[in-house]
């Protein structure tokens, strides 16, 4: 079966602290995964994907095949990080399957 | 960059009535869009996947008589909620894939109240 699990459902940090969300998934193939944000009252929106291996607003993710995870990590939380965080794995057919999603608190 | 609309943002319906949702790629074309039901502070679930020229894919447990769906052109697709209920309140989302590209870009979703 194909899931995506995100554990935690509120994540709050101090300013500065450490941030990792963690992803894990279920899925047969080789996986395409993602990250998405929600800030308050605005639309949903891509961060980051694996196989760009890119770095935004400071956040990374790396692909872990053996522990089948996916955790976004920022060394340095900021208080503009507070949102709903998506991680989410496209099968073939192209539709994405959405973890329960976390919301990350961040304070000042 | 690439935007979707969605229209109405808001919707308020009485019980048994239907409602039509839009959504629109602006600025490019989109031989996918998705629909999408959320939840408040919940996960997005998909309900159908909308190819330009054919029938919708509806996903298990989505009835396709009360969410009709329609993609009539490369820009528009429209999911139609028939005899709305109350359990239908939801806020409903949509996503459009750029032809040739694999990234999802998102409305900004339409909250439908049935009252």
């Amino acid at each position: 079966a194909q899931r995506v699990t995100q554990p935690e459902k509120l994540l709050s940090v101090f300013k500065g602290a450490p941030v990792e969300l963690k992803c894990n998934y279920s899925y047969s193939g080789s996986p395409e995964l993602f990250w998405y944000v929600q800030y308050s009252r605005q639309r949903l929106q891509l961060l980051l994907r694996h196989i760009s291996r890119e770095s935004i607003k400071g956040f990374t993710a790396d692909l872990n095949k053996g522990e089948t995870s996916f955790h976004l990590k920022k060394p340095f939380a900021q208080e503009e990080d507070s949102a709903m965080y998506y991680c989410a794995l496209s099968n073939q057919g192209g539709k994405l399957i959405f973890g329960q999603g976390t919301e990350l608190s961040v304070k000042p | 960059g690439a935007v979707v609309s969605q229209h109405p943002s808001r919707v308020i319906c009485k019980s048994g009535t239907s409602v039509k949702i839009e959504c629109r790629s602006l600025d490019f074309q989109a031989t996918t869009m998705f629909w999408y039901r959320q939840f408040p502070k919940q996960s997005l679930m998909l309900m159908a996947t909308s190819n330009e020229g054919s029938k919708a894919t509806y996903e298990q447990g989505v009835e396709k008589d009360k969410f009709l769906i329609n993609h009539a052109s490369l820009t528009l697709s429209t999911l139609t909620v028939t005899s709305a209920h109350p359990e239908d309140s939801s806020f409903y989302i949509c996503s459009a894939a750029d032809r040739g590209r694999y990234e999802q870009y998102f409305g900004p979703g339409t909250r439908l109240t049935v009252t």
